[in-house]
């Protein structure tokens, strides 16, 4: 059964760093997605994006973040000078259509130090 | 508000029996209803879903039942397995494709 893999699994970074994490969507999936989930909450929504653009993003994606579909097969989060409270595990999903099930990776375990 | 929440935290429940897991939302227009299984590491698992016109949808051993007069979601398993133990969330979506979660329900099967 197809799958969302991102990558890495857990990620390490120094306050202030810049990191990228990496999405590789189910192949014929045209919106993907981006939520966070920090340690004992619920899952948050960051970001939509179809046909090469943001469709949609919540209050926390801010100009610290950014996505970008660089291929035709890969969906990065790039968050810029990041933050104590960036820490968290970043999901990314992708659907073949509007309001159809969306299917998630495993995460990113972001560690900021 | 725009809430979507779950009444209980944690859920024991014996093998063999049927497990029902309940959820509240607030936000009247959600037109798109969604569980998901997360296992620990690993992300949320698509389970079922169902749309606003519909009041119940059946799928293997689970059953979504959606009361749109209290807005009111629960998930039943049938049959519970040690498989299924987990943390089940609850999510909806309004007219876009941004799914807003609950703060999930942990479920325990007690072998």
């Amino acid at each position: 059964e197809p799958e969302v893999t991102q990558t890495p699994s857990h990620q390490v970074t120094q306050m202030g760093q810049e990191v990228i994490l990496r999405c590789v969507p189910i192949s014929n999936h045209l919106y993907f997605y981006w939520y966070r989930q920090i340690l004992g909450q619920k899952v948050e929504f960051l970001v939509s994006f179809y046909n090469n653009e943001i469709s949609e993003k919540s209050e926390i994606f801010d100009d610290q973040f950014s996505v970008e579909r660089p291929d035709g097969s890969n969906f990065t989060l790039k968050i810029r000078s990041t933050k104590l409270e960036d820490s968290a595990m970043y999901f990314c999903a992708s659907g073949q259509v509007s309001n159809q099930p969306q299917h998630f990776g495993d995460g990113t375990r972001l560690s900021i130090l | 508000g725009e809430s979507v929440g779950l009444h209980l935290p944690t859920l024991s429940v014996q093998e063999g029996d049927n497990s029902i897991i309940n959820c509240a939302y607030s936000n009247s227009a959600s037109d798109y209803f969604i569980w998901y299984k997360q296992e620990s590491g690993k992300g949320p698992q698509f389970i079922i879903d169902i749309r606003s016109n519909m009041d119940k949808r059946q799928g293997q051993r689970v059953t979504v039942l959606l009361n749109k007069t209290v807005k009111h979601l629960s998930l039943q398993i049938a049959a519970t397995q040690p498989g299924d133990s987990a943390v089940y969330f609850c999510a909806e979506s309004y007219g876009n494709n941004r799914l807003a979660f609950g703060k999930g329900n942990q479920v325990v099967v007690i072998p």
